[in-house]
């Protein structure tokens, strides 16, 4: 199973809708958990951290599932500037900045 | 604070030559880190500095590959003798001191690296 897994898409989502995508990480001792958004030929830029309880931010909101081991990003009332690759990124050490491990991306194509 | 830079932002290079690359971090940031980034990839780590000392480095990081950050402030990142697989986006990032949950990073441009 590898570290970190997501569907690379593409996504292909009308203007106005939702879409959610998940990351699943193999390490249950993991604690860190974020979302970074990269645009074409970008560097990759935090979007959001993950927090145990959920957490939302505007349009996009994170949720964690320990249990089943993945982490969630929902994004409501898409825009066409919402697309990019997204990264879900985990700290396989389990804490601390150390260690962290991307996925290779879920491509999102929001469409007029 | 002008963010993370590196430089060259493009570099195109013969197999075999040698290059080097450059990242300054975020003035207060001690933590630094080295990725590379292939296409259709997310980045992959390569090593890692906590103020000048180089604490882990990745399996990818063959002999070929070395890095520095002499003073704990910039680093450089050089590779000798370039193969066409070294072809790849090399993205530099930086954090502060890490916290109980963790700190995100903040990314340079990148340096994309051709080798010919």
């Amino acid at each position: 199973r590898k570290e970190v897994e997501q569907d690379p898409g593409p996504f292909n989502v009308p203007e106005g809708a939702t879409v959610a995508f998940n990351c699943t990480y193999s390490n249950s001792a993991s604690q860190s958990f974020f979302w970074y958004r990269q645009d074409c030929r970008k560097e990759p830029k935090l979007l959001m951290s993950v927090y145990s309880s959920g957490n939302e931010d505007g349009r996009f909101t994170a949720q964690l599932n320990r249990a089943s081991q993945y982490i969630s990003l929902l994004i409501r009332d898409s825009k066409l500037s919402d697309s990019a690759t997204y990264l879900c990124v985990v700290n396989m050490r389990g804490g601390g900045a150390d260690g962290l491990t991307f996925g290779k991306g879920t491509h999102l194509i929001i469409q007029p | 604070d002008t963010g993370v830079s590196q430089d060259p932002r493009h570099k195109i290079t013969k197999r075999g030559q040698n290059v080097t690359f450059r990242c300054d971090p975020i003035s207060e940031h001690n933590r630094l880190y080295w990725y590379r980034q292939t296409l259709g990839q997310g980045p992959e780590f390569l090593t890692y500095f906590q103020n000048e000392a180089q604490l882990e480095k990745s399996r990818l990081l063959s002999d070929r590959f070395s890095a520095e950050r002499p003073k704990g402030s910039f680093s450089t990142l050089e590779i000798q003798r370039t193969e066409q697989g070294d072809s790849a986006m090399y993205l530099c990032a930086s954090s502060p001191p890490d916290s109980s949950t963790g700190s995100p990073l903040h990314f340079g441009n990148g340096t994309r690296l051709t080798v010919t």
